[in-house]
């Protein structure tokens, strides 16, 4: 099986522009979680998406979105970039529930807003 | 505990020494306890889950053990090798995809 993979692997954005992230799980999975790592934190969880709805939300403000299509690929926004925004989005897929595997991670988009 | 922590921070080992790294949970509503490990360059990758209190899982050269009452887990490595040099994350997990990851441990073997 293909792993899960992650468009675009590297992006740069000014203050006040938005940027919009894919993630691919691996077939067959339909939960997608995205996580956000910043120098200095460890990951920090956004958001989890399963079957089209969000059904876990971290402690990030609204300018963080996200949604899952009917195939399980998703996409976050993030409107209105700040500077502390920097940083590299990884996605992780899993089956249904987490099981013994744990979830499979994608190689990340790495942002820098400047 | 309120949030998952990782202990040391940064780990430099001489090959072929074994080490351990130390991951706090809190223990209330436990469901389950993920290691993955973290290489330059690539993904995460899960290393184990664990989910009953006295579990001890292994894979090759690398073992782990879970006490889910006083909320911690232990993570060894027998015989480091410099491959095994990357960050050690932990994460505390429910039946969803949502985890609380640690700050993780970053070791560094030394040929």
């Amino acid at each position: 099986k293909a792993g899960v993979t992650q468009t675009p692997r590297y992006l740069i954005k000014t203050r006040g522009q938005q940027v919009t992230l894919s993630c691919s799980p691996i077939s067959g999975h339909r939960s997608v979680s995205w996580y956000q790592q910043t120098p200095g934190q460890g990951l920090q969880f956004l958001f989890e998406y399963f079957s089209e709805t969000q059904r876990n939300k971290g402690n990030f403000p609204g300018r963080f979105s996200g949604r899952q299509f009917s195939n399980s690929r998703s996409e976050m926004n993030v409107s209105t970039l700040e500077l502390g925004d920097s940083a590299l989005y990884l996605c992780a897929s899993s089956p249904q529930l987490a099981g013994d595997l744990g979830q499979f991670f994608g190689p990340g988009t790495r942002l820098t807003v400047l | 505990i309120l949030n998952v922590e990782q202990s040391p921070q940064s780990l430099h080992v001489q090959e072929g020494d074994s080490t351990n790294f130390t991951c706090s949970f809190p223990s209330s509503n436990f469901y389950a306890l993920h290691w993955y490990r973290w290489e330059t360059a690539k993904s995460p990758e899960a290393l184990f889950v664990m989910t009953l209190n006295g579990d001890e899982k292994k894979k090759g050269r690398i073992s782990a053990t879970l006490n889910t009452k006083e909320g911690y887990s232990y993570l060894y490595i027998k015989g480091s090798q410099p491959e095994d040099s990357a960050t050690y994350l932990c994460a505390s997990g429910g039946n969803t995809g949502k985890l609380i990851f640690g700050q993780g441990t970053t070791l560094q073997v030394k040929p």
